[in-house]
Parts: structure tokens; sequence; C-alpha cells
């Protein structure tokens, strides 16, 4: 079935950039995602991929993606202490559900 | 007023207790979903419609049932709910994934079954 697994953890100091890693197992998904989660809030899209992109830019984000493994990451430049939250990945699969990770929780250290 | 609106926000019942989680939405969508919200366990699809007469199990849809009884309106029942449905409840809704398939997501309502 289908299945998105990311680290549960990531703490980084104030300035530095912060990767966070997903891999997926449906191969056909249409789109991926990545989702924010503040405190007390329900989720908000933060940015997507389209399937046939390698590489999206957007602000201070970066979006990797490598279909060949299935791997997909996501890069925050100069992360800041509002950046704290939980991170989702998330699939579009194949009959139009989306599936998603455990979620990140990100920490940033002074 | 927020697009995706779901009530109650907190629920405490006891065990074997009937409950219903209601989600109304303004967005026009016609895809809604529920999911639940555990630590360490991420959100798990629970039920979700693509249109009013379309209903399909997502992944752990035991012990709930659902009803689209509009467009707008999607509620989540658990019809005698026991400790382990102790979770944190989204709604959210869609236009698909012809868009983006971005999922817009209501505030959540907090279940504890004791």
């Amino acid at each position: 079935g289908e299945d998105v697994e990311q680290s549960l953890f990531l703490s980084v100091r104030e300035g530095d950039s912060s990767v966070i890693n997903c891999t997926y197992t449906d191969s056909s998904s249409t789109y991926l995602y990545w989702y924010k989660q503040e405190p007390g809030a329900g989720l908000q899209l933060l940015t997507y991929i389209f399937s046939n992109m390698d590489m999206k830019q957007d602000q201070r984000l970066t979006v990797l993606l490598n279909k060949k493994d299935k791997h997909l990451s996501l890069r925050i430049a100069d992360t800041q202490t509002g950046d704290s939250a939980i991170y989702f990945c998330a699939e579009s699969t194949r009959d139009d559900k989306i599936i998603f990770g455990k979620g990140t929780r990100l920490h940033i250290l002074p | 007023d927020a697009d995706v609106t779901q009530t109650p926000r907190n629920r405490i019942t006891k065990t074997g207790k009937r409950i219903m989680l209601e989600c109304s939405q303004t967005k026009g969508h016609d895809r809604m979903y529920w999911y639940r919200q555990d630590p360490g366990l991420g959100l798990r699809l629970i039920y979700y419609s693509f249109d009013v007469k379309d209903i399909n199990k997502g992944e752990i849809s035991d012990g709930y049932s659902v009803s689209r009884q509009a467009q707008a309106k999607f509620s989540l029942s658990l019809e005698s709910a026991i400790p382990n449905q102790t979770a944190l409840y989204f709604c959210a809704t869609s236009r698909g994934t012809m868009n983006t398939g971005e999922l817009f997501f209501g505030e959540g309502s907090r279940l504890t079954v004791l």
C-alpha cells in the first residue's frame, strides 16, 4: 500500500539551513507536498512539486525530488524561530487520495 | 470567518457513547476528507468523499461512519466511542488533483474518550 516515511525530529540552530527528508512509495504520484502545522492549528500547504519536476524554489524554500529513489526533501534557508513547527510530507495517490507521513518536528536552537 | 469549520472543537465523552463531529465548508469544493492525528503517527485518512453521492473508506475506517449531507457538509460519527479513538480530528476540502490537490484544513476537533 501507499506509505510516506520521514524522520520525527530535527534540531537546527537559528540562521542555519534545515533539511527535512521524506520517502514515498507511489511512483504514480502526480503531486508531492509539504504541509506545515503550527502549535494548536490545522495544517497549511507550504509548497508542492509536480512529479515531472526535479526542483522548485520559493523564497527560502527549496524542494528537491528524486523520482528514481522516491525521495523528497525540503530545505529551509536561514531558519528562523517562526519556522518551528511540524512539517508533513504528503503524496497524491493513483486514486486521488492524499497520504501523509508522520511529520517532522523542527526545533530551533538559539 | 473560517472557510472550513469543525464543530465541536473539543469534546470529552465516555466509552460507548455515540459522537458526531461536523464539518462545513464555504469553499465550494466537491471533495471532503476526515483525518485523524495522533502524536508520532501523523495524519491518517478515515473517510473521503469526492461528491455528494460518493463515500470511500480510508486507511482506518473501522469504528467510524460518515454522512455527506450536502456539498458543503460532511459529518463523522463514532457509533460507540472507545478510548483509543481519543485523538485530534481534522476535516479538509480539496478541488482535487486536476488542480494541485491542495487540502484546506479546519482547525480540528479534539476528542477525548474516557
